[in-house]
């Protein structure tokens, strides 16, 4: 089946010690995006990406990074992690902006 | 900024009951997406409502947008405790042609 796919599901890391979170898809879709959601609130937007041209939100900490090597894989990079870093990060891809997103399972990150 | 508004923010029921879940805007949607995120889980999509009272049914649940298009309700019947989870509503946000803006979400939780 298609899917978007989150490694690992879960990940502890010590305050300050940067993490990368990955995401893969076999659904082919042009745009993916990374959202920050804590204790269930609504998912936050990050960054997104249509095929590699790249978009940061405004409010988005310089902190947190991304890349796009292909048209399959996404990485979230959190260069130096605090205590309020600590939530739910969701990959979600789309077949074109606006269209509906279909969201991989999660990495719940926990710091340390 | 467009906001997305819902109501109730926590709703506890029994099984068997019915409900409706509100998500309420000052603007104008062109669409409205619905989601259910179950705990530890990415959301996935329910529904997409397009037009100006336009009902859609899924099983048990009713989605209807409102004349005006600023406004969608949920309506669950004999919930069932599989429903539980958080419901968010979503929709093209104004001034961006790349995003979705969510709403603050509805916590379900049905008792057994």
């Amino acid at each position: 089946d298609a899917m978007v796919i989150q490694n690992p599901r879960y990940q502890v890391t010590q305050f300050g010690k940067p993490v990368t979170l990955s995401c893969s898809q076999t659904l082919n879709h042009n745009v993916m995006y990374w959202y920050q959601q804590k204790s269930s609130q609504a998912p936050k937007l990050l960054f997104h990406y249509y095929d590699k041209d790249f978009n940061n939100e405004a409010d988005t900490p310089d902190n947190f990074q991304s890349r796009r090597p292909n048209t399959s894989f996404c990485f979230l990079d959190i260069r130096s992690p605090g205590l309020g870093d600590a939530a739910m990060y969701l990959c979600a891809t789309s077949r074109v902006y606006l269209y509906e997103q279909y969201f991989g399972p999660g990495t719940r990150l926990t710091v340390t | 900024t467009q906001l997305l508004e819902q109501s109730p923010q926590f709703l506890s029921i029994q099984e068997g009951e019915n409900l409706t879940v509100y998500c309420n805007s000052s603007s104008v949607f062109s669409s409205l997406q619905w989601y259910r995120q179950e705990p530890g889980e990415g959301p996935v999509l329910l529904v997409t409502v397009v037009t100006g009272g336009e009902v859609k049914k899924l099983k048990r649940l009713t989605f209807q947008f409102g004349d005006a298009r600023k406004d969608s309700s949920l309506h669950i019947t004999a919930a069932q405790p599989g429903d539980t989870g958080l419901y968010l509503c979503a929709g093209p946000s104004v001034g961006s042609a790349r995003q979705l803006t969510f709403g603050s979400g509805t916590q379900l939780t049905v008792l057994p």
